[in-house]
Order: structure tokens, then C-alpha cells, then sequence
């Protein structure tokens, strides 16, 4: 089955900083790539995905790159905000199945 | 539209009891699947249902099993509690059967003592 890897485990950043987070993937096959978003207390909430015929998509202060030959992902948030932060989790798709790294806490530093 | 259901939102049991644990999803989503959540591990999957049928299931023992229902409200049922057992259980819809895109329940936290 599909392994995915996720770094840094904790990281923090000044506010109006940039932050990026990274991800490798074991299946070549995998085709989706979504991150989530889990505030302290809530619910995990997706922020942004990508597919496999994309290298690059951005939504506002955030963005997600992709690079299919060397199997890893990563999320890149700019100008970064206290609401910013939250643990974040990045998945990858296979055979309807969504397999998720272990998460990254995000902390703003004011 | 109301968001994924989950019921109850906290639940205490001693070791060796069995707990179900219940998800409603969104109107007119037929996918529901369901996550552990512990510190450190992240989200393990647990098994995915679609229209009745399980589709996919993650490593866990087989003190763990789920059901879905027609109208697509789903069950998982841990026998014999152990105390890593304890854990925040997620459950989440998806619109369709490519099951990409989750939308998650608040979770069941449960606690084994």
C-alpha cells in the first residue's frame, strides 16, 4: 500500500514569514494530493489539492508544488498570519483510498 | 447542507467492554470513511464504505469492523477495548466514489481506562 512522509514535525516561524512543509510518496500510481487543516479542537478541513498531470497550483497565500519523478509534494504558505497556525496533513491518493502523513504543528510567532 | 455527524462526542469504557461509535454523512454523499487520530500518528486509516460496501481497509485487528446502512450512515463497532484504544475516532463523507475529497465529523473521543 501507499506510505507517505511527512516533514517537519513542528515548525515555527516568525509572522510574515513563509512556511513549507514536505511530503514523499511511495506509489508511483498515486494520482491526488490533497492537505488538510486541523485547528486546535476542530475538524481536519481541506485547504488545497493537487493531481498528478499538475506540477504547481497556488490559492492566495498558499501554494502546492508537485514533482512526480522524485514522489514528494510540498505546501508553501507566504506572509504567514497567526491564524495560519494549526497542524496540517498531507495526504495521497490511491485506489480510492486517502493515505495521510503524520502532520506538521505550525506555530506563528507574533 | 449539515455537516458529518458524530455520535457520541465522548465516551468512556474500561478495558475489555465493546463500543459503537456512529457517523452520519452529508446529504447525498454515499462514501464514508474512518480515521484513528492519535498524538504523533496522524490520521490512520481504518476502512472506507461505499453504497454498503467496504471498499478498503487499513491494518488494524479484526476487534475492529464497520458497517454502512442504505442510507449511508455508517457504524464501527471496537470489541474487546484495549487501552491504546483510546484515541480520537473520525469519520468523513465524500461526494462521490473517487472518495478525493473529505469532509470530516467533529469525532467520537474515546477513552479506555
Amino acid at each position: 500500500g501507499e506510505n507517505v512522509e511527512q516533514h517537519p514535525s513542528t515548525l515555527s516561524v516568525q509572522e510574515g514569514d513563509s512556511a513549507v512543509i514536505k511530503c514523499t510518496y511511495s506509489d508511483s500510481a498515486s494520482n491526488y494530493f490533497p492537505w488538510y487543516k486541523q485547528e486546535l479542537g476542530k475538524r481536519p478541513q481541506l485547504i488545497i489539492d493537487i493531481r498528478s498531470n499538475v506540477g504547481e497550483k497556488k490559492d492566495q497565500r498558499i501554494a502546492v508544488t508537485l514533482n512526480k519523478t522524485a514522489k514528494h509534494f510540498s505546501l508553501h504558505i507566504t506572509e504567514t498570519q497567526p491564524e495560519d497556525s494549526a497542524v496540517y496533513f498531507c495526504a495521497a491518493s490511491l485506489n480510492e483510498k486517502l493515505t495521510f502523513g503524520t502532520g506538521t504543528r505550525l506555530t506563528i510567532i507574533p | 447542507k449539515a455537516g458529518v455527524t458524530q455520535t457520541p462526542r465522548y465516551l468512556i469504557k474500561t478495558r475489555g467492554q465493546q463500543v459503537t461509535l456512529s457517523c452520519s454523512p452529508i446529504s447525498g454523499h454515499r462514501s464514508v470513511s474512518w480515521y484513528q487520530q492519535t498524538p504523533g500518528q496522524g490520521l490512520q486509516f481504518l476502512f472506507e464504505y461505499f453504497s454498503e460496501t467496504q471498499r478498503n481497509k487499513g491494518n488494524f485487528p479484526g476487534r475492529f469492523s464497520g458497517r454502512q446502512f442504505s442510507n449511508s450512515r455508517s457504524e464501527m463497532n471496537v470489541s474487546t477495548l484495549e487501552l491504546g484504544d483510546s484515541a480520537l475516532y473520525l469519520c468523513a463523507s465524500s461526494p462521490d466514489a473517487s472518495n478525493e475529497k473529505l469532509f470530516f465529523g467533529s469525532g467520537t473521543q474515546l477513552s479506555v481506562l
